[in-house]
């Protein structure tokens, strides 16, 4: 059974940049969730998606947008990158009803905002 | 709003030093309870999920418990492979989506 992965691991990107992060779900699970990290602090919801459709977000603002496929992977943007968005981003599968269902974590994207 | 508070912050043990982490929570109406260990640059590693009120968990030298308003992590005669952070998260009712996490305990076990 494959476990949840995500690419990049490490990215630098410089203030006003755009970035994109990417997420394959454990095999077999049909729910997507993402989550910020700052150093020293626990993970923060930003979204999660279900059958292709947002099911729910957390307090981030718009530049935060984010994709589910039909294989059930999933993507998340960032736009106008701000110096606060370096941190580790964290995608977490989970199978059931939207969000149901024990949330696996993935190793995280580490990402610096210069 | 979904609150999650974890104590201590930090916590040195030595081999075989059992010790309790705390965590406390305030939620309208609880789904489940989850604990999570993170080893430093990775992601979350699930340990338990706790339901109901009573409930109790374990797992190697881990057991973990639930009442209305608190969580209980026990680690009984810890070893160096133990060290990590721990985390505590909530699930709210009604809202099968977010988890909401504590701050994390970070323990250290010496030999």
């Amino acid at each position: 059974e494959t476990g949840v992965t995500q690419s990049p691991t490490h990215l630098i990107k410089t203030r006003g940049q755009q970035v994109t992060l990417r997420c394959s779900s454990q095999s077999g699970h049909n729910t997507v969730s993402w989550y910020q990290q700052a150093l020293g602090q626990g993970p923060q919801f930003i979204f999660q998606y279900y059958r292709e459709e947002e099911n729910g977000r957390g307090n981030f603002p718009p530049r935060f947008s984010g994709l589910q496929f039909p294989n059930y992977s999933s993507e998340l943007n960032v736009n106008a990158l701000e110096l606060d968005d370096s941190a580790l981003y964290l995608c977490a599968s989970s199978l059931g009803t939207g969000g149901l269902g024990t949330q696996y974590f993935g190793p995280g994207t580490r990402l610096t905002v210069l | 709003e979904d609150q999650v508070t974890q104590s201590p912050e930090a916590l040195r043990l030595q081999e075989g030093e059992s010790s309790s982490l705390n965590c406390s929570y305030t939620v309208s109406g609880l789904r489940g309870l989850f604990w999570y260990r993170q080893d430093p640059g990775k992601g979350p590693e699930f340990l338990f999920t706790l339901y109901s009120a009573g409930e109790e968990k374990e797992k190697e030298r881990l057991k973990a418990t639930l009442t209305k308003k608190e969580s209980f992590l026990h680690i009984t005669a810890p070893k160096p492979e133990d060290s990590a952070t721990y985390l505590c998260a909530v699930q709210e009712a009604g809202t099968a989506s977010k988890l909401t996490f504590g701050t994390g305990t970070r323990l250290q076990v010496t030999l």
